[in-house]
């Protein structure tokens, strides 16, 4: 199946600083991309959709200055936590949509846990 | 508004057993159906995706079957195995937006 490589798997920083996490579509080209969240045993949450070449839509309630999306390419998004706070610490996990599928498949990362100290 | 429910929540049963995870949702006009499986800390795999067009679906031990007109879609699993404990979630895949997710049913096979 298609492949969505999220970087880092873990990382962990200080308060205030900000932290970059990389969803990348290996084998196939995504104009959409889709960032989560999800805390300990609940169910994901959408923060954002991010369209290539275009500003990312935010869910109601995501800060769009604290969690930036980029989405440079037909295969890369970025999602930066900036002045990342404990209360950030969460497992985000990226989604592409890939465009060549006729069925439209979308296709998950291995998600990267967040811990902010 | 779509709303896609799994029930039941949780579900636990001894290895070798057949088994069916239920997913309903509100709006019959899905575009596709898709069926993934998360492990504790992990990214979601792609299981089995069923467009609107088509009943069914299989992939090993694994069937989805998909039934516009009543709601339904159920996720089979042949003798299972405890390599089969996840948490199994549903999603109508509609073109353009994001996947709306029921809330998962979490799988325990016991050996």
């Amino acid at each position: 199946g298609a492949v969505v490589s999220q970087h880092p798997s873990r990382v962990i920083c200080k308060s205030g600083t900000s932290v970059k996490i990389e969803c990348r579509s290996l084998d196939f080209q995504a104009t959409t991309m889709f960032w989560y969240r999800q805390f300990p045993k609940k169910s994901l949450m959408l923060m954002a959709t991010s369209n290539e070449g275009s500003k990312a839509t935010y869910e109601q309630g995501v800060e769009k200055d604290k969690f930036l999306i980029n989405h440079a390419s037909l295969t890369l998004s970025t999602l930066t936590v900036t002045s990342a706070h404990p209360e950030d610490s969460s497992f985000y996990i990226c989604s592409a949509r890939d465009r060549g599928s006729p069925r439209a498949a979308i296709y998950f990362g291995e998600g990267s846990w967040l811990t902010v100290v | 508004k779509q709303e896609v429910t799994q029930i039941p929540a949780a579900l636990s049963v001894p290895e070798g057993e057949n088994l069916v995870l239920n997913c309903s949702f509100t709006d019959s006009a899905i575009y596709n159906l898709q069926w993934f499986r998360q492990d504790p800390g992990k990214g979601l795999t792609s299981l089995l995706l069923i467009q609107s067009s088509q009943r069914e679906q299989t992939s090993g031990r694994l069937n989805a079957s998909l039934d516009k007109s009543s709601g339904r879609s159920t996720l089979y699993i042949a003798a299972s195995q405890p390599g089969d404990s996840a948490t199994y979630l549903c999603a109508d895949n509609q073109a353009g937006t994001a996947l709306i997710f029921g809330k998962g049913t979490t799988l325990s096979v016991s050996s």
